[in-house]
């Protein structure tokens, strides 16, 4: 049984240019969340979605950062105009239904020059 | 506001000694709790939960938590360190059954 998977594993972008991040959850999980872990920090708490739905975004920037899951295909975050403070990392969680364990993905590194 | 407080950012121990990672936690109702390991330029690995019951957890690679309620504690221990333990642990808080609220990270740095 495949763990989540997030491509790519590592994303450089110059500034003003689009990041797009690919997660692709555990294989019976409908329940996807992302992470942002800025240089030594924890990781802080993004977005959560299902199928087609956004359930909570309230860790999302207000700007510029968007996310989808959409019924076919891997759950995307999305990243326009980047600016060198969104360098970090990227996790993608998977889980089967609310209130379970959640799975990481091994991380997307973006480093925006 | 829920939050999670790892108050040791790096510990060093000896291989074969044992080990204790402090993880303190503000959240009103009953928490879900975990701890997880990162190595270097990795995801993170679930080392263990707690949903209900014993309040004594067992999760892998040996290591096991106690939640403390009456503390607000969910420390994090192992009885004899490993130099293959050497990673960064992450406790975090499940909240309103959704997202995780996650300390900084205590950074276990193994002599041997």
């Amino acid at each position: 049984n495949a763990g989540v998977m997030q491509n790519p594993r590592h994303l450089v972008r110059r500034r003003g240019q689009e990041a797009r991040l690919r997660c692709s959850p555990m294989k019976g999980h409908s329940h996807v969340y992302w992470y942002r872990q800025l240089p030594e920090e924890g990781l802080k708490f993004m977005v959560y979605l299902q199928k087609e739905n956004i359930i909570d975004e309230s860790g999302m920037p207000k700007e510029r950062f968007s996310a989808e899951f959409p019924k076919e295909g891997p759950s995307i975050l999305r990243i326009q105009q980047v600016v060198r403070g969104d360098s970090a990392a990227y996790f993608c969680a998977s889980s089967p239904a609310p209130q379970e364990t959640q799975y990481f993905g091994p991380g997307t590194r973006l480093l925006v020059l | 506001a829920q939050s999670v407080t790892q108050p040791d950012i790096h510990i060093t121990v000896s291989e074969g000694a044992s080990l204790e990672l402090r993880c303190n936690y503000s959240y009103g109702a009953t928490p879900y709790l975990f701890w997880y390991v990162q190595s270097p330029g990795q995801g993170l690995q679930l080392l263990l939960k707690y949903f209900s019951g014993d309040t004594l957890v067992q999760g892998i690679k040996g290591f096991e938590a106690e939640f403390k309620r009456s503390q607000s504690s969910f420390n994090l221990r192992k009885p004899s360190v490993h130099w293959s333990d050497a990673a960064e642990y992450f406790c975090a808080v499940g909240v309103y059954g959704n997202k995780l609220v996650f300390g900084a990270g205590t950074i276990l740095r193994v002599k041997s």
